[in-house]
């Protein structure tokens, strides 16, 4: 059973365009959504992260937009470059259990 | 460069047989954690341990086990290898227990034949 849904399972982009990556769960005990950034060859890296008492947090182009009432949360890349192409990965925590998404695969085209 | 190391980058071995994959955490970090990533059941949490002690449990098989030791860098044993067991496998470590901010390993790719 996947406890956290993640859409699209890839994704073009134009360069400077918006890329939107979307994840849904059922379990409310979860308290931590994280978002991970993964290149080939390499693990994954934690891009942004959000608690369900904010509704959205940014750090420069990246935002994660999160709906408490709908049990989803996004991530938002603006002014998408080439160099964001990568997986991401988003994930729901609680207690000490880690839940992740399947990935995304983000291309962004020049 | 996220400061986690793992041992070894390859590993090709057959069915049936053990290995052990080596992990060393940040230098400070006392929890180790361990995930397993493969194609078709994306990326898994499988155990955490924290100063040398087991502190959660995922998805792990009965085969595998881990542990962490006292100058806390963990391994993770594989056993009675099967051919679903080919994966990358990342440790990643943190300050403490909370599970805040993550930082993975370059992974050990197993290929099991």
């Amino acid at each position: 059973q996947q406890q956290v849904k993640q859409s699209p399972q890839s994704l073009i982009v134009q360069k400077g365009g918006i890329s939107i990556i979307n994840c849904a769960y059922e379990n409310t005990a979860f308290d931590y959504f994280p978002w991970y950034q993964q290149f080939p060859g390499k693990g994954p890296a934690l891009l942004i992260a959000i608690r369900p008492d904010v509704s959205e947090k940014k750090e420069g182009r990246f935002t994660i937009s999160f709906n408490k009432s709908a049990k989803q949360f996004s991530l938002h890349i603006m002014d998408s470059q080439p160099g964001d192409s990568a997986t991401y990965f988003c994930a729901a925590s609680y207690g000490n259990q880690f839940y992740f998404g399947t990935g995304t695969s983000l291309t962004v085209i020049p | 460069d996220s400061g986690v190391t793992q041992t070894p980058k390859h590993l090709i071995t057959a069915t049936g047989q053990r290995v052990t994959l080596r992990c060393s955490p940040r230098s400070g970090d006392l929890s180790v954690y361990w995930y397993q990533q493969s194609l078709d059941q994306g990326l898994q949490f499988l155990i955490q341990y924290y100063n040398g002690e087991e502190r959660a449990k995922g998805n792990i098989l009965e085969r595998f086990s881990a542990q962490q030791f006292p100058d806390l860098h963990s391994e993770l044993n594989l056993s009675s290898l099967e051919l679903g067991d080919s994966a990358l496998y990342f440790c990643a470590s943190s300050r403490d227990r909370a599970r805040e901010t993550q930082y993975f390993g370059p992974g050990t790719r197993l290929l099991v034949l």
